[in-house]
């Protein structure tokens, strides 16, 4: 089964304390990124990988870090968790979208992150 | 870069009646805007998407619609049913050498009420 799967699907965590989020993908997409979600705010992108070992960051990349080390696996690092990264976090991913047709993006189940 | 603006933030109509999302974008090089359905607690599908070189597209009870000169687009949906509660999104972007990135609305909560 096509899937981008997501673990921990819940985190609750203290302020400092490093984690890491991780993405995997079983459909050989090229392009994969990591959003936030809260409350009004929308979906809004932290860091994006166009291909293996290629990362750029998104609108929110403050506080994050990614690699991108394996084609289908795009982990997602907080190194100091801070209250304000309390959040839901979904991984994408995409094939490469060619002129003839659009490609849609594959969401992972989400992370419920709590950072007290 | 590109900034979405989604109207209204929430949304309730009858179950039958039509509801209309609108969403307009700032950056006139985007060129392919999906929506997203998001139901309580899944994650965000697909589920209908349009091309700058077409004017609307439809698919059974949704259709989306855009004007590139008013740098607008929006998703109509008819007959409402209950299962059609849930949060939607539009998104926009500029496809083409190599860009994938989507800049999402921030959301329309969608109530059908039975």
């Amino acid at each position: 089964e096509a899937q981008v799967t997501q673990n921990p699907r819940y985190l609750i965590t203290v302020t400092g304390k490093k984690l890491t989020v991780t993405c995997s993908q079983n459909m050989n997409h090229e392009y994969m990124s990591w959003y936030r979600q809260d409350p009004g705010l929308g979906l809004r992108q932290i860091y994006y990988s166009m291909n293996v070992e290629v990362t750029d960051k998104g609108d929110v990349p403050e506080g994050y870090k990614v690699s991108r080390k394996e084609k289908r696996n795009f982990p997602l690092i907080l190194e100091s968790p801070s209250p304000n990264q309390t959040s839901l976090y979904f991984c994408a991913s995409q094939t490469y979208f060619d002129r003839v047709s659009a490609h849609e993006q594959y969401f992972g189940p989400g992370t419920r992150l709590t950072v007290t | 870069g590109e900034n979405v603006e989604q109207h209204p933030s929430t949304l309730s109509v009858q179950e039958g009646d039509s509801a209309v999302i609108k969403c307009t974008y700032s950056d006139s090089a985007s060129n392919y805007f999906p929506w997203y359905k998001q139901e309580l607690g899944k994650r965000p599908q697909l589920i209908i998407d349009i091309r700058s070189n077409v004017g609307e597209k439809k698919d059974q009870r949704i259709a989306v619609t855009l004007n590139k000169t008013a740098k607008h687009f929006s998703l109509h949906i008819t007959e409402t049913q209950p299962e059609d509660s849930a949060v939607y999104f539009c998104a926009a972007s500029r496809r083409g050498a190599g860009s994938y990135q989507l800049t999402f609305g921030k959301g329309t909560k969608l109530s059908v009420i039975p």
